[in-house]
């Protein structure tokens, strides 16, 4: 596609249930990202993926919050038992690399907006 | 520690009137630093960053390291700008994000 894209757009659940959140990255983008954006709280980072491995994982709040991403394409953020305060919106982005350096720019998907009931 | 400080949570100016947002942050390492954007409704994206010396959308801003600063200005707001922004430090394989301001931007 075009754009990042995650799914699904909006999600509710109830407290202790597990969720599972979808990014599709641009199209040969190496580099991926999970952000947490709360109100008042600004962009909280979660997670880094280079292809398939998460050489940063040091966002992770909890051992409740998983992610990973397979054929360095799809990754999958799972938050397991959810709590009231994982209420928030979850932004995926993707970036290119060139050579050793990162280009910098992130694209970002629209997010994943989670309501936990 | 990295850390990305934008103090103002709200800032609100006249059409016309010149902007400033404030960004500061802390970082051993040599700084790379971006400011990104959010209008309504729509997907957060690169505004500008520091390599590049560019203005975009009549924005610029300085790197000092001095003050370890770098601030986000133009000197006429536009009703357009209203929108979110936040400043955004590169830290290792991370990029790290300030709280956000959002600009309010009224005739």
């Amino acid at each position: 596609g075009a754009g990042v894209s995650q799914s699904p757009s909006n999600k509710v659940t109830e407290k202790g249930k597990d969720v599972e959140l979808r990014c599709d990255p641009i199209s040969g983008h190496t580099a991926l990202y999970w952000y947490r954006q709360s109100l008042g709280q600004g962009l909280e980072f979660l997670i880094y993926f280079q292809g398939n491995s998460a050489p940063d994982k040091s966002g992770l709040p909890s051992d409740r919050f998983s992610a990973e991403r397979t054929g360095g394409s799809v990754s999958t953020l799972t938050i397991q038992r959810t709590q009231q305060e994982d209420s928030a919106v979850y932004l995926c982005a993707s970036s290119s690399r060139t050579g050793t350096s990162n280009t910098g720019e992130l694209f970002f998907g629209e997010g994943s907006r989670l309501t936990v009931l | 520690a990295q850390r990305v400080t934008q103090p103002e949570k709200l800032l609100s100016v006249f059409k016309g009137a010149p902007v400033e947002l404030k960004c500061n942050y802390s970082y051993s390492g040599s700084p790379e630093l971006f400011w990104y954007v959010q209008y309504s409704r729509q997907r957060l994206q690169l505004l500008l960053r520091h390599i590049s010396r560019e203005s975009i959308k009549g924005f610029t801003a300085d790197l000092n390291k001095g003050e370890t600063s770098f601030h986000l200005k133009k000197p006429f707001a536009q009703e357009e700008d209203s929108a979110m922004y936040y400043c955004a430090l590169r830290a290792g394989t991370a990029l790290i994000f300030g709280k956000g301001t959002t600009l309010s931007v009224s005739s």
